[in-house]
């Protein structure tokens, strides 16, 4: 079955610091794979999609992600964290030949320090 | 641009009440979503559409129903309500393989 695990339910990191988020999946096919942020009380907000093609894939806000198929791992990262970024954030698994659900990890909850 | 819009923002209901919540989006999208939110346990799929007049079962169906009569909406019903389906509820639409664009959500209270 598919699923989509992130490690880390919370993490902490200083305003300035470097930051990555893990996201393991498991799907028998090319996975397409997303990562939304979720400030609280809000929606969920597209930051960045791997469909194919280039492993390193640009989002919004400063942010990447790597798609690593040997590790079946999709990390989101920043070089440097503001406290704006402090919210939530999801990894998800579209299945596109199921109608294009979304399978999501628990989520991780980013917290930043002054 | 409204994007998707969710109807209403808050309620709560008694055990046993029946209610619908609305999803309209305005994007021209072919497909819907239904996700839940639980503390821990990320979003997960209720029912989605890929078009208008068929519906289908997600991971987590039980307890609920849905109707896409238009394209641009999705409506969720609770037959009787039961406070496991405490929660907030998403909506989200899409083009064909393509992201989803998400609704601000529905808090919904069953006591």
């Amino acid at each position: 079955a598919q699923s989509v695990t992130q490690p880390d339910i919370h993490i902490t990191v200083s305003e300035g610091a470097s930051l990555e988020l893990r996201c393991n999946y498991s799907y028998g096919a090319t996975p397409y794979l997303f990562w939304y942020v979720q400030s609280p009380g809000q929606g969920l907000q597209l930051l960045l999609k791997y469909f194919s093609g280039d492993t390193l894939v640009q989002g919004i806000k400063g942010f990447e992600a790597e798609f690593k198929r040997s590790q079946s791992s999709f990390n989101l990262r920043k070089p440097s964290v503001h406290w704006s970024d402090a919210a939530e954030y999801f990894c998800a698994v579209g299945l596109y030949n199921q109608g294009g659900k979304l399978i999501f990890g628990q989520g991780t909850e980013l917290s930043v320090k002054p | 641009n409204a994007g998707v819009t969710q109807t209403p923002k808050f309620r709560v209901l008694k055990t046993g009440q029946s209610m619908t919540l609305l999803c309209a989006q305005d994007m021209n999208h072919e497909y819907m979503y239904w996700y839940r939110q639980d503390p821990g346990m990320g979003l997960r799929l209720i029912h989605y559409s890929v078009g208008e007049g068929t519906t289908a079962k997600g991971e987590v169906p039980d307890g609920y129903n849905v109707s896409r009569l238009k394209k641009q909406n999705f409506l969720l019903g609770l037959e009787s309500a039961a406070p496991s389906q405490t929660s907030v509820y998403f909506c989200a639409s899409s083009h064909p393989n393509q992201p989803q664009h998400f609704g601000d959500g529905t808090r919904l209270s069953i006591l």
